[in-house]
């Protein structure tokens, strides 16, 4: 298909072990985000890519928090010693250019459950 | 700081009622506006935005929406419910210059009563 895809669908894992979630994001587009989508908070942004600019990172909600996107494309998502409010739907997001106009369009997300 | 209040976290409709959900924001200039709609399990899906002039905004599925500046407010609307309009509904704002994220309000739960 032509949207963006995540992986995995589901993640359970123990507190304190490190997880990584994938996001592929439409092809050609230069703009990938990531958001969180947890019960207390609701859907809050993390982390934006545009290009070869430096990421916009004033979404992470913690240093344990890190993502990197390879050769423009591809994003990983890596949360460091997982703790339960970790828990969440992570949802990525890209978008054809960098204005704020461009509609962001959403992959079906990574479910996270930290026991 | 932008921020969406989204009055009513459910809303439940009779088919081929009115739908109305309600959008207001809080920014220090206009932003431009969206809402998204989730289906159940399912990434969110652009529902219609507003990013010009115009007023009233048509996106699919026969909703719309109005912008309205003197009441900071973007609610949406559909003249009549169908069962398969049950779905959270979210409304977002992003600012026209600089950061490009989307501010989210807290989501409504639409359900469609037959």
């Amino acid at each position: 298909g032509a949207g963006v895809s995540q992986s995995p669908s589901n993640k359970v894992t123990e507190k304190g072990k490190d997880v990584e979630l994938r996001c592929d994001p439409i092809s050609g587009h230069t703009a990938l985000y990531w958001y969180r989508q947890s019960l207390g908070q609701g859907l809050e942004f993390l982390i934006y890519f545009q290009g070869n600019s430096a990421p916009d990172k004033s979404g992470l909600p913690s240093d344990r928090f890190s993502a990197e996107r390879t050769g423009g494309s591809v994003s990983t998502l890596t949360i460091q010693r997982t703790q339960q409010e970790d828990s969440a739907v992570y949802l990525c997001a890209s978008s054809l250019g960098a204005r704020s106009y461009n509609e962001q369009f959403f992959g079906p997300g990574t479910r996270l459950t930290v026991l | 700081a932008q921020s969406v209040t989204q009055l009513g976290s459910h809303v439940s409709v009779s088919e081929g009622a009115l739908v109305l959900l309600r959008c207001n924001y809080s920014s220090s200039v206009p932003p431009y506006l969206f809402w998204y709609v989730q289906y159940p399990n399912q990434g969110l899906q652009l529902l219609l935005k507003h990013t010009s002039a115009a007023t009233l905004v048509k996106g699919i599925n026969g909703f719309e929406a109005e912008f309205k500046k003197s009441e900071t407010s973007f609610h949406l609307t559909k003249p009549s419910a169908h069962m398969s309009d049950a779905a959270e509904y979210f409304c977002a704002v992003s600012l026209i210059q600089g950061a490009q994220k989307l501010v989210f309000g807290q989501g409504t739960r639409l359900t469609i009563n037959p």
